[in-house]
């Protein structure tokens, strides 16, 4: 069974950086589909924030392309997103999920960031 | 970015009913939308990809349709279980863009 599970600070601070893991198991990132990181919004707003593919080429939404930065880590079957210089604007819920276009079927249970001092 | 218009925000049905949720893109997307149910606390659930290809395990009550710049998903039959919030996302065009939103309460 396919399963991805998010986990980072549920706090941080402006300014600072927010990174978060997303751990897969079931199925191997390097095997194909793209590997997405999605956040909801308090007002639930949904905003694509981008993806690293099975081949590592990523793709940034450009509303965030200047603090975002999306890593794997192949051999514990990871992939990150780091998103720098938050501001309270961030403060949403993240979600990985596994997309092939869309987000599909697979996608963690989101974990809730506040940034707040 | 393609600008997504979803309606109505805000859906009331009885159970049984028939309810339809649309969403109006800036440019044709080629019929690359996506639609998600998601209950509070839970991550979204894919319904229909590609305008109308249903999801395995997803009930048939389930419907979607559109080309170029309009595109609808209808619930059938509606049932308890379907109270939600359900989301359109187009995956034409990077960056994806997702709509605002329908929340489906009952009447």
């Amino acid at each position: 069974e396919i399963q991805l599970q998010e986990s980072g600070p549920g706090l941080v601070k402006p300014s600072q950086s927010l990174s978060l893991t997303c751990s897969v198991t079931g199925y191997t990132i390097t095997s194909g589909y793209d590997w997405s990181w999605i956040r909801k919004f308090p007002g639930n707003k949904m905003e694509w924030m981008g993806y690293i593919s099975y081949s590592g080429s990523t793709n940034y939404n450009p509303s965030l392309k200047s603090r975002i930065s999306i890593t794997r880590d192949t051999s514990k079957n990871q992939f990150f997103l780091q998103l720098n210089s938050v501001t309270t604007e961030d403060t949403a819920t993240y979600y990985c999920a596994r997309s092939r276009g869309s987000p599909g079927a697979y996608w963690g249970q989101g974990v809730m960031v506040t940034v707040s001092s | 970015d393609i600008q997504m218009t979803q309606s109505p925000p805000s859906l009331s049905a009885s159970l049984g009913d028939k309810v339809t949720i649309t969403c109006q893109t800036s440019q044709n997307i080629n019929k690359y939308i996506a639609w998600y149910q998601q209950k509070p606390g839970k991550a979204p659930r894919l319904l229909i990809g590609f305008t109308s290809r249903l999801v395995s395990g997803i009930p048939s009550r389930f419907s979607g349709s559109g080309s170029g710049r309009d595109y609808s998903f209808s619930i059938s039959n509606v049932e308890s279980e379907d109270i939600a919030s359900y989301y359109c996302l187009q995956y034409d065009n990077s960056p994806y863009t997702f709509g605002a939103g329908t929340k489906l309460e009952l009447k």
